[in-house]
């Protein structure tokens, strides 16, 4: 089962752009993060963001955590061609660490 | 460190075979994880082992299904009687206990004929 959804399922931009995911989950969570998967590979970890963060950076990445929506986003800026990929979140569940739960991913697509 | 490795990358197979696919994580993970993914989905937890312990099976792991982890190393994921609805990724992840970061491989990318 999933814990959530994404939100776009589908994102085109332009080099250069940024692009922003949004991810709804419905249980109470310790942590969420965000993973990265090019078409037919497996998940690579981009960033985890705590239960009590409201926000994170990474490079070019930023991750917000709003835990009284059970919402986060991940912002790429100035967004590459190689930036091409699905985005996922994932988390755990507040009693039930052991596993983490994705969501449906948001598939970006960033042209030249 | 190598990575978590898979094997085979793809398989085909025919309604009603049986197929086996390996996983080997990082070596020091402690942790093993298979998960099966969709066309347009995100992955979904299957079953999880600590060392050699299968701790926890999701309801999507259907009497056909049967996962080992004989040595606390290298796990098997093996389907039995295939069925189209079996094709799919199936992904391996490991990372130790208490650990937060998945680390996955390739997948092994399953059709059923």
């Amino acid at each position: 089962s999933q814990q959530g959804e994404e939100d776009p399922q589908a994102l085109s931009i332009q080099e250069g752009e940024n692009a922003t995911m949004n991810c709804s989950y419905k249980t109470s969570i310790n942590n969420l993060q965000w993973y990265r998967q090019n078409s037919g590979r497996g998940l690579v970890h981009l960033i985890l963001i705590r239960s009590n963060e409201r926000e994170k950076h990474s490079g070019r990445l930023r991750v917000t955590l709003d835990t009284s929506k059970k919402s986060s986003s991940l912002l790429i800026t100035a967004s590459r061609a190689a930036d091409t990929a699905s985005y996922f979140c994932a988390t755990d569940a507040y009693r039930n660490t052991d596993k983490l739960i994705f969501g449906t991913g948001t598939r970006l697509q960033v042209f030249p | 460190d190598t990575g978590v490795s898979q094997d085979p990358r793809h398989k085909i197979t025919k309604r009603g075979q049986n197929v086996t696919f390996r996983c080997d994580p990082i070596s020091e993970h402690n942790r093993l994880y298979w998960y099966r993914q969709t066309l347009g989905q995100g992955p979904e937890f299957l079953t999880y082992f600590q060392n050699e312990a299968q701790l926890e099976k999701s309801r999507l792991l259907s009497d056909r299904f049967s996962a080992e982890r004989p040595k606390g190393s290298f796990s098997t994921l093996e389907i039995q009687r295939t069925e189209q609805g079996d094709s799919a990724m199936y992904l391996c992840a490991s990372r130790n206990q208490g650990a937060e970061k998945l680390f996955f491989g390739s997948g092994t990318q399953l059709s059923v004929l």
